[in-house]
């Protein structure tokens, strides 16, 4: 149980367009998904912080124009990286917590972008 | 703010050796800390866990302790396999902090047969 799946799992887009990531709970409802980015032989930094039916927190230093989320649903939520820009390149993470007070997080597969 | 340290890697080992992975970490308050592992092409998952001071983590021959007193989480198995090469996250959570995870940079490790 508790599957996180990511679509799609690499894309590749040209610099200036926008592109978007999916992250479900495919057998559980999540009210809180987590959204990350990891570069190349680096840890995960943690994007931001995404409540179904509210506002996504972000943290310091992450554009919240630049990378929209959505988490429309108890099982969806959306990451948009918009007029990406090759320096967006990178691997982007999902995770998921099966519900309040709960801190074990499941994580998607993972996304590779790619702006050329 | 809190932060996690590991050693620097890769490591590279022969089947049937003994491995430690050095994890130390600053945290304001009093963390649950764990270890994630990610195989090639996956995404991570929790390997074993450790909520308060001299709870010992343990899964899959692995195994980690939390130790207050030196604020580490060195992870530790007696003898690797060729499929425990991966990469593993060390990682913290705060408990004031809605959950959010705090990682380390990662190791790899790779383990010859």
């Amino acid at each position: 149980g508790a599957v996180v799946s990511q679509h799609p799992s690499w894309v590749i887009c040209k610099s200036g367009t926008s592109v978007k990531i999916e992250c479900r709970s495919l057998d559980f409802q999540a009210t809180t998904m987590f959204w990350y980015r990891q570069f190349p032989k680096q840890s995960l930094m943690l994007m931001a912080t995404s409540n179904e039916g509210s506002k996504a927190t972000y943290e310091q230093g992450v554009e919240k124009d630049k990378f929209l989320i959505n988490h429309a649903s108890l099982t969806l939520s959306t990451l948009t990286v918009t007029s990406a820009h090759p320096e967006d390149s990178s691997f982007y993470i999902c995770s998921a917590i099966l519900g309040q007070g709960k801190y074990e997080q499941y994580f998607g597969p993972g996304t590779r972008l790619t702006v050329t | 703010g809190d932060s996690v340290t590991q050693m620097e890697g890769p490591v590279t080992l022969s089947e049937e050796a003994f491995l430690t992975i050095n994890c130390t970490y600053t945290a304001t308050g009093y963390p649950s800390l764990f270890w994630y592992v990610q195989y090639p092409g996956e995404g991570l998952q929790l390997l074993l866990k450790a909520t308060k001071a001299d709870d010992k983590g343990s899964n899959k021959g692995f195994e980690a302790t939390y130790r207050k007193e030196t604020t580490s989480f060195h992870l530790e198995k007696g003898s690797v396999q060729v499929s425990d090469s991966a990469v593993y996250f060390c990682a913290l959570s705060d408990p004031g902090a809605n959950s959010k995870l705090t990682f380390g940079k990662g190791i790899t490790l790779s383990v010859r047969p």
